[in-house]
């Protein structure tokens, strides 16, 4: 068990509906990753909040939005679903600012299906 | 721009037999960090190992052991004795340390490991 807590599990929704993935980072864990894995596009890196303020960004779509929140609980926001959304979104936690610096803890994933 | 090649889309060997994933990487930076990642089929991502750019000494843990070599780019993963429970989707990937590089990992495409009884 990696420490990082993500719901829900699962998501079925339908395209042009919004959805909210949310995750709870490792106790004493600052940076917050947001990761999406596709089929077609592999692991891909979307955001990165550390102790509440954006750090980096990777491919994140306009649709997409994200905060990590005072308790440091992440939550993405994904909106006007199309098809291509389903995949499974990962959150990832660590210690320091960098990914480089301290190693990235992640969570079991949510999977979201659009139908 | 950093890079992150897995060759072996998938590999399938027999319970007991050393297996070798390979990975080879690209990047402009002297400081760097390669990780080694596992997916089960229950889909979680397990960190294994993390090795700085200026450590190219062999690691061994158990049955894993990591083979690091600066001069050909590459990062490879060795199994010895491989079990049923070994197989997973493997990642390798790469942070860089420069600003913008240090805030993500870039993941090669994985290896998908099946280990036949």
């Amino acid at each position: 068990d990696s420490g990082v807590t993500q719901t829900p599990k699962h998501l079925i929704t339908a395209t042009g509906q919004r959805v909210t993935l949310r995750c709870s980072p490792r106790s004493g864990d600052l940076s917050v990753y947001w990761y999406q894995q596709s089929l077609d596009q592999g692991l891909q890196f979307l955001i990165q909040y550390y102790n509440g303020e954006e750090r980096a960004k990777g491919n994140i779509l306009e649709r997409f939005s994200a905060q990590q929140f005072p308790d440091l609980h992440s939550e993405l926001n994904l909106s006007s679903l199309e098809l291509g959304d389903s995949a499974l979104y990962f959150c990832a936690s660590s210690v320091s600012w960098s990914s480089y610096n301290s190693p990235l803890h992640f969570g079991n994933g949510t999977r979201l299906t659009v139908t | 721009a950093q890079k992150v090649t897995q060759a072996q889309t998938e590999i399938s060997v027999v319970e007991k037999e050393d297996v070798t994933l390979d990975c080879v990487y690209e990047t402009r930076d002297t400081t760097y960090y390669l990780f080694w990642y596992k997916q089960p089929p229950s889909g979680e991502l397990v960190f294994l190992i993390r090795r700085n750019s200026f450590d190219e000494q062999n690691e061994i843990s158990g049955r894993y052991s990591w083979n690091f070599q600066k001069s050909t780019s590459s990062f490879n993963f060795t199994i010895t004795a491989s079990q049923v429970v070994d197989s997973a989707v493997y990642f390798c990937a790469l942070s860089e340390a420069g600003y913008q590089g240090a805030q993500k990992l870039v993941f090669g495409q994985g290896t998908r490991l099946t280990i036949n009884p």
